[in-house]
């Protein structure tokens, strides 16, 4: 099971937009409504951000939103701020092995 | 509050055997499908395994499938991965996840494995 492909790095400035992207194929992402999204901090424990492709856990801001379009679904950070300066995996059920993370994305606000 | 505690993570031998233990609180361990994730060190995470809540369903990744092995105990909240034929490949560190919908809600701290000769 290949991992799902992630942009290694993004950046940007505090108050902008930001989009993640995590492409996989029909078996994974294209084929459920099912891509999580977690934030990972150094030294600490990854964190939920969204599942079911949309849906914020309770206590997750509304600056974190997802889409998704054919096998790629997409995280976007809105108004960019210093603390969002992180790690972020796409995860996605699998036809092939229950599940499949991304390569992982470091964003850093410049 | 959801608690999960890792613990058993070592410093192996390549071909050697550990077994990993987590103790869960706070919520009704009984009901929910359990996974291991683990981070190899400066690296992405890698799913390597899933029980249901009966243990009536299990998985695991290709990398791991032959020589790991999970197990719960719901009568002590507690899940295992027993791991066999470590390589170095497996060293990691290793976190014990209650699923949600679909996604991973809630991590341990993680328990450390290193297998070096």
């Amino acid at each position: 099971q290949s991992a799902l492909t992630q942009p290694a790095s993004v950046s940007g400035s505090p108050g902008q937009s930001i989009t993640i992207s995590c492409t996989g194929t029909s078996r994974d992402v294209g084929g459920y409504k099912l891509v999580s999204w977690y934030q990972h901090h150094p030294d600490k424990v990854p964190k939920l951000i969204l599942y079911e492709d949309t849906t914020r856990p309770s206590g997750v801001s509304n600056r974190f939103s997802g889409s998704k379009s054919g096998n790629t679904a997409s995280l976007t950070i809105s108004g960019l701020q210093p603390e969002d300066e992180a790690d972020y995996y796409c995860c996605s059920l699998s036809r092939t092995s229950s599940y499949v993370f991304g390569t992982g994305t470091k964003v850093t606000v410049l | 509050e959801v608690q999960l505690v890792e613990s058993g993570g070592d410093v192996v031998q390549p071909g050697g055997s550990l077994r990993l233990s987590c103790a869960a609180s706070g919520f009704n361990f009984y009901e929910w499908t359990m996974n291991w994730v683990r981070q190899v060190p400066g690296k992405g995470l890698e799913w390597v395994s899933l029980i249901t809540w009966n243990g009536g369903s299990i998985d695991y990744a290709d990398s791991v499938k032959g020589r790991f092995t999970i197990s719960r105990d719901n009568s002590k909240n507690s899940l295992y991965l027993q791991m066999d034929s470590l390589r170095s490949e497996d060293t990691a560190l290793y976190y014990c996840i209650k699923e949600g919908i679909h996604s991973f809600a809630s991590w341990g701290q993680g328990t450390q494995v290193t297998v070096l000769s």
